[in-house]
């Protein structure tokens, strides 16, 4: 079975853009959430997608955003970057999103904003 | 308000060394997971183990080891006869479980030697 997968593997934003990141889960799984690691804040959750609705969020301002589709691939957008936006942002996924469930990691999106 | 604490930020090991990593987490609720979660230098984070909170048992899987008890509120993690390949960044994490979030510690980087 393939792991989850994530594109790109890095980028590099100047601030003010956009950017968006993709995540595709594995096989089978419907719930998605995206994380943010940072050397200074460590993993924070961002928030969580099951069947196109977002479920769960994190502590993060409205710039954040993301959805889901039908095949439960999900994508993150960050608007109007700022400089602290630079992390590695990793996406998880598990079947049905219930709390005996294992999140399995993709290998992340690595942003840059300069 | 829930919590996990790594307190060591980085260990140095000369192969074939054992090296336990400690993790002491905070929670009021009576049912939930304990992970550890594996961060090779390419950024993914592998899944290592599960343990919900009703199930004390000691694990043992190869060379690693997961000693988790309730009193204490803590759940170390031994690594037997280390080898580089062990080296990277080591997670302790707390949560439901599944798309609910999940909270990390700071992380323990592992540097073994040869």
């Amino acid at each position: 079975k393939a792991g989850v997968t994530q594109t790109p593997r890095y980028l590099i934003k100047t601030r003010g853009q956009q950017v968006t990141l993709s995540c595709s889960p594995i096989s089978g799984h419907r719930s998605v959430s995206w994380y943010q690691q940072t050397p200074g804040q460590g993993l924070q959750f961002l928030f969580e997608y099951f069947s196109e609705t977002q479920r769960n969020k994190g502590n993060f301002p409205g710039r954040f955003s993301g959805r889901q589709f039908s095949n439960s691939r999900s994508e993150m957008n960050v608007s109007t970057l700022e400089l602290g936006d630079s992390a590695l942002y990793l996406c998880a996924s598990s079947g049905l999103g219930r709390t005996s469930e294992t999140q399995y990691f993709g290998p992340g999106t690595r942003l840059l904003v300069l | 308000a829930q919590k996990v604490t790594q307190a060591q930020t980085e260990i140095s090991v000369v192969e074939k060394e054992d090296v336990t990593l400690d993790c002491v987490y905070e929670t009021r609720d009576t049912t939930y997971y304990l992970f550890w979660y594996k961060q090779p230098p390419s950024g993914e984070l592998v899944f290592l183990i599960r343990r919900n909170s009703f199930d004390e048992q000691n694990e043992i899987s190869g060379r690693y080891s997961w000693n988790f008890q309730k009193s204490t509120s803590s759940f170390n993690f031994t690594i037997t006869a280390s080898q580089v390949v062990d080296s990277a960044v080591y997670f302790c994490a707390l949560g439901p479980g599944g798309g609910f979030k999940t909270i990390f510690g700071a992380g323990t980087r592992l540097f073994v030697k040869a």
